[in-house]
């Protein structure tokens, strides 16, 4: 079975722009989290997503947002981007909501 | 003090030597525990889950102490390809969800 993919690998954007992120899901999986991760530091929960409904949320501003689709796949909006943004973002699936997660190969986000 | 603790290393360790990590946590009602394995640049990767009973996968070790609040990874007969950094995440929330929170990452190197 293919893993959970996200997309783009690698992106790069300046101050105050918008970014869209996807998420791909393990089949059979319904839950998808979003995390981000600075250099030299563990990821940082950011959204849990369950059946198209939010079940979780870090504490990050209310600039990320994140929608799940029918299809479990999932995106992370980032609106007026900052130079602290830069990083990379990370998508996981569960097969339900408490189960372990599989983690795709993440999108590097540079923020100039 | 922080969710979830973890020593940076990085540990330098002969091939073929035994090491073990810790990790310690604050929630003493934390549910699920986990030891993720990172590449460099890399995505984590499920190395083992951890349970109250403790459980073994070939060379690698996992153990939890709830009354000490800590649970660690042992590592025999190290290998060249076991050089990563091993995470350790907690998912500290009751009733559902898997808000999963992660250590910093323990660096291991192991050399000729």
């Amino acid at each position: 079975d293919a893993g959970v993919t996200q997309s783009p690998t690698h992106l790069i954007k300046t101050r105050g722009q918008h970014v869209t992120l996807r998420c791909s899901p393990i089949s059979g999986h319904k839950s998808v989290s979003w995390y981000q991760q600075v250099l030299g530091q563990g990821p940082q929960f950011i959204f849990q997503y369950y059946e198209k409904e939010e079940r979780g949320r870090g504490n990050f501003p209310d600039r990320f947002s994140a929608r799940q689709f029918p299809n479990y796949s999932s995106e992370l909006n980032v609106n007026a981007l900052l130079l602290g943004d830069s990083a990379l973002y990370l998508c996981a699936s569960s097969r339900e909501l408490a189960y372990e997660q599989f983690f795709g190969p993440g999108t590097r986000l540079t923020v100039l | 003090r922080k969710e979830v603790e973890q020593d940076p290393g990085p540990f330098n360790v002969p091939e073929g030597a035994t090491v073990a990590f810790n990790c310690t946590y604050s929630n003493s009602a934390s549910q699920s525990f986990f030891w993720y394995r990172q590449d460099c640049r890399k995505e984590p990767k499920l190395l083992m889950s951890v349970y109250s009973s403790g459980n073994e996968d070939g060379r690698f070790t996992a153990q939890l102490n709830r009354a000490s609040q800590y649970i660690s990874l042992l590592i025999r007969d190290s290998k060249l390809s076991d050089s990563a950094t091993y995470l350790c995440a907690v998912n500290p929330v009751t009733g559902g969800g898997n808000k999963l929170t992660f250590g910093t990452g323990t660096q291991l190197k192991v050399e000729l």
